[in-house]
């Protein structure tokens, strides 16, 4: 089955930098990877997806950039603020329905 | 849209009790989803429903485990003869149908906490 491991595992940044987190995973044939956020004692969020036919995908101050040939993926969150601070998955779709999720990263942004 | 929506949100049980959890999917969602999580860890699938039928089940998903989606709209998932090793946040996801579009996206609920001691 499908494998994706997320790194790092904690992050710290100062609001207003930009935070990068990395995932990889082993099915070339994953063809579906979504990003969630998760706050203490909440279900995961999705905050931005994308399909294995589109190399980078924007929206407001987040983007993910998909390498299929190095089957990796990231997410990159610019300008960030105290209240991006949460744990952040990353996930890729083998077959139809089964998302395999990453470790997880917590985000931290100091003010 | 009021979202997915799980009950309870915590469970304290013994172990060697059946528990239950009840999800409500996004109205329309006729895919559902169930995914544990434990501590420190990200959500693993359990199993999959399209309407009412259960069309994938992971290995995780024991012959103690039990789950149902009897009229397709909300599902339960009951674990028989709880173990310590069950403690765990178990979610609930929906998906829209594929003609509605967007049809990846898995849209979770908050979650239900069991704690077996």
């Amino acid at each position: 089955g499908e494998n994706v491991e997320q790194h790092p595992s904690t992050l710290s940044v100062q609001e207003g930098d930009s935070a990068v987190i990395k995932c990889t995973y082993s099915d070339s044939a994953s063809n579906y990877f979504p990003w969630y956020k998760q706050e203490l004692g909440k279900g995961p969020q999705l905050i931005i997806d994308i399909r294995s036919n589109v190399g980078e995908k924007k929206d407001q101050r987040i983007a993910v950039t998909l390498n299929k040939t190095a089957k990796h993926f990231s997410l990159h969150i610019t300008e960030t603020q105290p209240e991006d601070s949460a744990v952040y998955f990353c996930a890729a779709r083998e077959g139809a329905n089964n998302l395999f999720f990453g470790t997880g990263t917590r985000l931290t942004v100091i003010p | 849209d009021t979202g997915v929506s799980q009950d309870p949100r915590h469970k304290i049980t013994k172990r060697g009790q059946n528990v239950t959890f009840r999800c409500d999917p996004i109205s329309e969602h006729n895919r559902l989803y169930w995914y544990r999580q434990t501590l420190g860890q990200g959500p693993e699938f359990l199993t999959y429903f399209q309407n009412e039928a259960q069309l994938e089940k992971s290995r995780l998903l024991s012959d103690r485990f039990s789950a149902e989606r009897p009229k397709g709209s909300f599902s339960t998932l009951e674990i028989q003869r709880t173990e310590q090793g069950d403690s765990a946040m178990y979610l609930c996801a929906s998906s829209p149908p594929h003609w509605a579009g967007g049809l990846e996206t898995q849209y979770f609920g908050p979650g239900t906490r069991l704690l077996v001691l």
